[in-house]
């Protein structure tokens, strides 16, 4: 299968500073890309879908001023967690869409936990 | 209610016997569904994607969609411990690649 990673794998940061999460598909072009979140034993919610070239769609309580999404290429999007707060410690999960087989390939997952 | 209701479980089972998964949605218009294994601190992997109602078989693993219930399967015959995970199903009403809406995750540990 298709491989995306994530960089970093794991972020401690104050609270109050900003974040940025990187989401790369290494070996296949994406010009979509999808951020989720999952907090302990919960499932995946999706927060935005990225395009490539255009502002992203965010889901509906999901503030687009604190969470940025940028999708400047076609193998890169970044989720940056602005002016972080305890409440936004989760488990980040980007995704990109392979257009070829119709599928969605998962990156590892980012660890935030803002003190 | 959620659109997509999945048991967390956890589900044990000795190694070798038939893990039986299942959810359970509400939303008519889904129509393609997926099954993802999700171990822990990872993301998680496709396992196997059913479009429309029917039966699909992919070695020890079988799904069902039932849409006049609006309820799918998994079973995984054989389990091992290396089955130990949590399994997630996920649906969509436009393709699989598009937004997905998943379940909560059903925890899965296979005993040796």
């Amino acid at each position: 299968g298709a491989v995306v990673s994530q960089h970093p794998s794991w972020v401690i940061c104050k609270s109050g500073t900003s974040v940025k999460i990187e989401c790369r598909s290494l070996d296949f072009q994406a010009t979509t890309m999808f951020w989720y979140r999952q907090f302990p034993k919960q499932s995946l919610m999706l927060m935005a879908t990225s395009n490539e070239g255009s502002k992203a769609t965010y889901e509906q309580g999901v503030e687009k001023d604190k969470f940025l999404i940028n999708h400047a290429s076609l193998t890169l999007s970044t989720l940056t967690v602005t002016s972080a707060h305890p409440e936004d410690s989760s488990f980040y999960i980007c995704s990109a869409y392979q257009t070829q087989n119709n599928e969605q390939f998962f990156g590892p997952g980012t660890r935030l936990t803002v003190l | 209610q959620k659109e997509v209701e999945q048991d967390p479980g956890p589900l044990s089972v000795p190694e070798g016997a038939i893990v039986s998964l299942n959810c359970t949605y509400s939303n008519s218009a889904f129509q393609y569904f997926m099954w993802y294994r999700q171990y822990s601190r990872k993301g998680p992997e496709l396992l196997m994607y059913t479009y429309s109602s029917g039966n699909k078989e992919d070695g020890r693993f079988t799904a069902q969609v039932d849409k006049s219930s609006k309820y799918i399967s998994l079973f995984i015959r054989d389990s091992q411990p290396s089955d130990s995970a949590t399994y997630l199903c996920a649906m969509s009403a436009s393709a699989a690649g598009n937004k997905l809406t998943f379940g909560g995750g059903t925890r899965v540990l296979v005993k040796p």
